[in-house]
């Protein structure tokens, strides 16, 4: 199993500001995924970040509003730009093992005010 | 595109008592994985068990098993004697087994059941 270790766990942040979210975990995996998870809601993947090539964004969500790093093999972060309101959520970061399951890191309450 | 749709938005069973969960999914592939997770208050995705779906046999992780019927596409999670430590919200998720280690695609999850224990 992997270890991931998210940070911060929650913040409260001022409308137009940034927050970027780190994702560091224990071991090497090729992938790291994001997700948002909006308030009382399932998880929505937002991109797939690839160490060494430009992040994978799903539809509905962009780089220059979500953009992502992946600097190396065990480390990740997501920013969160211009936010507003509505970018109230809870942020996850997740890998997945040779075996094919997914863990996940302790999430970010992101709240927007 | 893949869906996956969980049809009880809540549920509730008495504590030792057995529980199902249910969780439909729709796919033109035919090899992936299925997942159960669990999330408790402290919102922290936590993995309950998972099914490939190239085996035939029902996963089963002690008190937690599922029933894995693939050509109606159906994947519902049992828990037995329910423990209050149980309560929380449940995902079921899917993901395909393509691209390299299997790890290529990100998982699709339903909207969660939200399972509450009677004590």
């Amino acid at each position: 199993s992997a270890v991931i270790s998210q940070k911060p766990s929650r913040d409260i942040c001022q409308r137009g500001t940034s927050l970027t979210i780190q994702c560091q975990v224990d071991s090497q995996v090729t992938m790291m995924f994001w997700y948002r998870q909006q308030p009382g809601q399932s998880l929505t993947l937002i991109a797939t970040a690839n160490q060494g090539s430009e992040a994978t964004y799903e539809s509905g969500f962009v780089i220059d509003k979500f953009p992502i790093s992946r600097p190396n093999l065990t480390f990740s972060t997501l920013t969160v730009s211009n936010m507003s309101p509505e970018d109230s959520s809870i942020y996850l970061c997740s890998v997945v093992d040779r075996t094919g399951r997914a863990f996940f890191g302790q999430g970010t309450r992101l709240t927007v005010v | 595109a893949q869906t996956v749709t969980q049809s009880q938005p809540e549920m509730s069973v008495q504590e030792a008592e057995t529980v199902t969960l249910s969780c439909t999914y729709d796919t033109s592939e035919s090899d992936y994985y299925l997942f159960w997770y669990k999330q408790p208050p402290s919102r922290q995705m936590i993995l309950v068990i998972r099914q490939e779906a190239y085996k035939q046999q029902n996963a089963t992780e002690n008190r937690f098993s599922v029933n894995f019927q693939k050509a109606a596409k159906s994947f519902s999670l049992k828990i037995s004697d329910s423990q209050l430590g149980d309560a929380a919200m449940y995902f079921c998720a899917y993901r395909s087994a393509r691209g390299s280690g299997g790890g290529a695609d990100g998982l699709t999850f339903g909207k969660g059941t939200h399972l509450i224990i009677q004590p």
